[in-house]
């Protein structure tokens, strides 16, 4: 049973396009995140959510609109897609904030714009 | 400011020797510090965290020590096997702000 699941696994779009991700946890977490790792590896906090509501907000560019339909889910929407988005966008989960608990990552999500 | 600097960036070592991986944080009020380990194409994994109250953390082979009046915090991992090889990532709470930041991840390579 997979624990954090994002679709698609792979995105392959044209510059300008929107494109969104999808994520679901079935932890019964109450704290959901999205971080993006770019080709050096870094692994930055985009945003966070707690029982769907928006906690963290990074310095994201305003194309990029995470929405959380209940606490299970969080969703990543991004407009006008530019090259610089290409990377893998990690979905996470844990228990009531990310201090003294556990992160778990779903597979990741590799966007590639052309 | 919110900074987690991790040293080095690539590490390279031969099998059944240790590796040894350091990390520096800025926020003196951070209380609880992971570490995951990330193989190639997959998600990182937590593989042992450590909170404030203790200075060292072992399981198995992996150890963790930690140095709050310093703000350093080390992952150590001795009699290295080939599937050590990955990414590894320290990382360091920020309360205030409900998050956690991460180091620039090292990579480890285990020589045969």
């Amino acid at each position: 049973d997979t624990a954090v699941s994002q679709t698609p696994k792979y995105l392959v779009t044209q510059m300008g396009n929107d494109k969104s991700i999808k994520c679901e946890q079935n932890l019964g977490h109450d704290t959901m995140y999205w971080y993006k790792q770019d080709s050096k590896k870094f692994l930055k906090i985009m945003f966070s959510y707690n029982n769907k509501e928006l906690i963290i907000n990074e310095t994201v560019p305003n194309r990029f609109s995470p929405k959380s339909p209940d606490k299970a889910h969080l969703n990543l929407h991004i407009n006008s897609l530019e090259l610089g988005d290409s990377a893998v966008y990690f979905c996470a989960s844990s228990q009531e904030g990310p201090s003294y608990n556990e992160q778990f990552f779903g597979p990741g999500t590799r966007l590639t714009v052309l | 400011g919110e900074n987690v600097e991790q040293h080095p960036s690539t590490l390279s070592v031969q099998e059944g020797d240790s590796a040894v991986i350091k990390c520096t944080y800025s926020d003196s009020a951070s209380n609880y510090f992971p570490w995951y380990k990330q193989e190639l194409g997959k998600r990182p994994q937590l593989i042992i965290d450590i909170r404030s109250n203790v200075g060292e953390k072992k399981d198995q082979r992996i150890a963790v020590t930690l140095n709050k009046t310093a703000k350093h915090f080390s992952l150590h991992i001795t009699e290295t096997q080939p599937e050590d090889s990955a990414v590894y990532f320290c990382a360091a709470d920020y309360s205030s702000a409900s998050k956690i930041i991460f180091g620039s991840g090292t990579r480890l390579s285990i020589r045969p």
